[in-house]
C-alpha cells in the first residue's frame, strides 16, 4: 500500500549515460513533483505537473527531461550524465495548491 | 527567494529534553509546513499552519508562527531517540509557486 514509491532506489552509472527514473503515486493526487537533494542536504524543486501538464520548471539542465504519462506517474529522464547529477533524487505528490506533499523513498544517484 | 531558514543547523540533546527549532523566510506566505527527514527516507509531512495561525499542536509537536517576523519555530517535547533526524521548514507562496524548503536542522536524541 505504498503510497509514492520511486524505482530504482539506488543508481550507479558512468558519465554520458542515459538514465531514468520512475515515480508512482496512489494516492489520486494530480499534482507530482520532482525534487534533488544535494549533499548539503538541500532540496531543491525541479519540475511540477498537474493532472500530467508540465506547470513548474525551474532552472535545471535541458538534459533533464520529465515525463508524465498518466497523472499517476511521473518519470525523470537524465541524457548525459555529468559528475555533478549525483544526488538523491525524490519524487512527491500533493493535491493542488500548495498542500501538504507526500515524497517517495528517494532515488541515490551516483555518477562515475 | 522565500526560501525558509531553519536555526539551528544541528542540536544534539538528551532524551526526554526538549528541542527547538528555528525558521524564518523573506516574503509573505499562504501556509509553512515542517516535514522530518530520517536518514536515507524521503520526507514525512509533520504539520501544517496556515498564515493566521499563531500557534498549532499535534501529539509531542508544538509549532508557532509569527508573520510579523517571518519566523516559525517547531518543538517536540520530551524527545526519544526515534525522533532523530532531519526537520525541515517549508514556505508556501501564492498561486502556483512551489514549495520551498530550508536547508533543514539536524537533530541528534542521544538516550
Amino acid at each position: 500500500d505504498t503510497a509514492v514509491s520511486q524505482t530504482p532506489k539506488y543508481l550507479v552509472t558512468q558519465m554520458g549515460n542515459d538514465k531514468s527514473i520512475k515515480c508512482e503515486q496512489n494516492l489520486g493526487h494530480d499534482t507530482m513533483y520532482w525534487y534533488k537533494q544535494d549533499s548539503k542536504k538541500f532540496l531543491k524543486i525541479m519540475f511540477s505537473y498537474n493532472n500530467k501538464e508540465l506547470i513548474i520548471n525551474e532552472t535545471v539542465p535541458n538534459r533533464f527531461s520529465p515525463k508524465s504519462p498518466d497523472k499517476a506517474h511521473l518519470n525523470l529522464h537524465i541524457n548525459s550524465l555529468e559528475l555533478g547529477d549525483s544526488a538523491v533524487y525524490f519524487c512527491a505528490s500533493s493535491l493542488p495548491g500548495g498542500s501538504t506533499q507526500y515524497f517517495g523513498p528517494g532515488t541515490r544517484l551516483t555518477v562515475l | 527567494s522565500q526560501q525558509g531558514e531553519e536555526d539551528p543547523q544541528a542540536l544534539s540533546i538528551q532524551e526526554g529534553e526538549n528541542a527547538t527549532m528555528n525558521c524564518s523566510y523573506k516574503t509573505s506566505i499562504n501556509n509553512l509546513q515542517w516535514y522530518r527527514q530520517n536518514s536515507g527516507r524521503g520526507l514525512v509531512h509533520l504539520i501544517l499552519i496556515r498564515s493566521n495561525e499563531r500557534e498549532k499542536h499535534s501529539g509531542r509537536l508544538r509549532v508557532t508562527l509569527d508573520t510579523s517576523k517571518k519566523s516559525s519555530s517547531l518543538l517536540i517535547t520530551a524527545s526519544r531517540a526515534a525522533d532523530t533526524a532531519s526537520y525541515f521548514c517549508a514556505t508556501d507562496g501564492s498561486g502556483n509557486t512551489p514549495l520551498v524548503f530550508g536547508k533543514g536542522t539536524r537533530l541528534s536524541v542521544i538516550a
